[in-house]
């Protein structure tokens, strides 16, 4: 079965840096969720789409805006990198009427 | 407002052991609840879910977990405990009366498995 998607897998920036991050939702799934997990920390949601409008908004810094675009795909900008950046970032999807999160294999953001 | 407690950040057992790894759970409104394994440097799969079908959750890889309402608990077992199981687990709950779909989670179990 398809699963969520992202891409880089990895990915490595500098300080003051931007960084883009994109996610690829399963098929037919019409809502996208990112989270923040940090070094030895559970994950922390971020922001969530649906139908390309912003449905929820969590601990996400005003340096980083996201959006989904209409193949449901979404991308997470981040500018002004800072150390406390690096994380693993996930996303997941899942269909409206469900609460089951599908989670993709993260990408793993290393700020220098 | 909803919150997960894992009670234990670490669990060792040895490898054809029961596992136990205990969760208690704060929600406003009926909770979904999840427990999804992390391993090192992967991503998080689902495990089981528990939305008020049925109390027992049987979940892949042998694990199950019993939804006990009056001690606002969602604990994960498993009979017999296999090296491939050692990973992060983590608790999560979310709230559909809420209208926040976000997950919630807890900080996460260990599990080490000696052979």
């Amino acid at each position: 079965a398809a699963g969520v998607i992202q891409s880089p897998r990895h990915l490595i920036k500098e300080k003051r840096e931007t960084a883009t991050l994109k996610c690829y939702p399963i098929p037919r799934h019409d809502t996208v969720y990112w989270y923040q997990q940090g070094p030895g920390q559970d994950p922390q949601f971020l922001i969530s789409f649906y139908e390309k409008m912003q449905s929820d908004k969590g601990s996400i810094p005003d340096r980083f805006s996201a959006q989904q675009f209409s193949d449901y795909h979404s991308e997470l900008n981040m500018s002004s990198l800072e150390l406390g950046d690096s994380a693993l970032y996930f996303c997941a999807s899942s269909r409206r009427e469900s609460d089951t999160q599908y989670f993709g294999p993260g990408t793993r953001l290393t700020v220098l | 407002a909803q919150s997960v407690t894992q009670l234990d950040s670490h669990v060792s057992v040895s490898e054809g052991t029961p596992v136990l790894l205990r969760c208690n759970y704060s929600s406003s409104y009926s909770p979904s609840l999840f427990w999804y394994v992390q391993h090192p440097n992967k991503g998080l799969q689902l495990l089981l879910k528990y939305t008020s079908a049925a109390t027992l959750v049987k979940g892949i890889n042998g694990f199950e977990a019993e939804f006990k309402k009056s001690e606002t608990s969602f604990h994960l077992t498993k009979p017999s405990a296999h090296m491939s199981d050692a990973a992060e687990y983590f608790c999560v709950v979310t709230s559909w009366d809420t209208g926040r779909r976000a997950l919630t989670f807890g900080s996460g179990t260990r599990l080490q498995v000696q052979p």
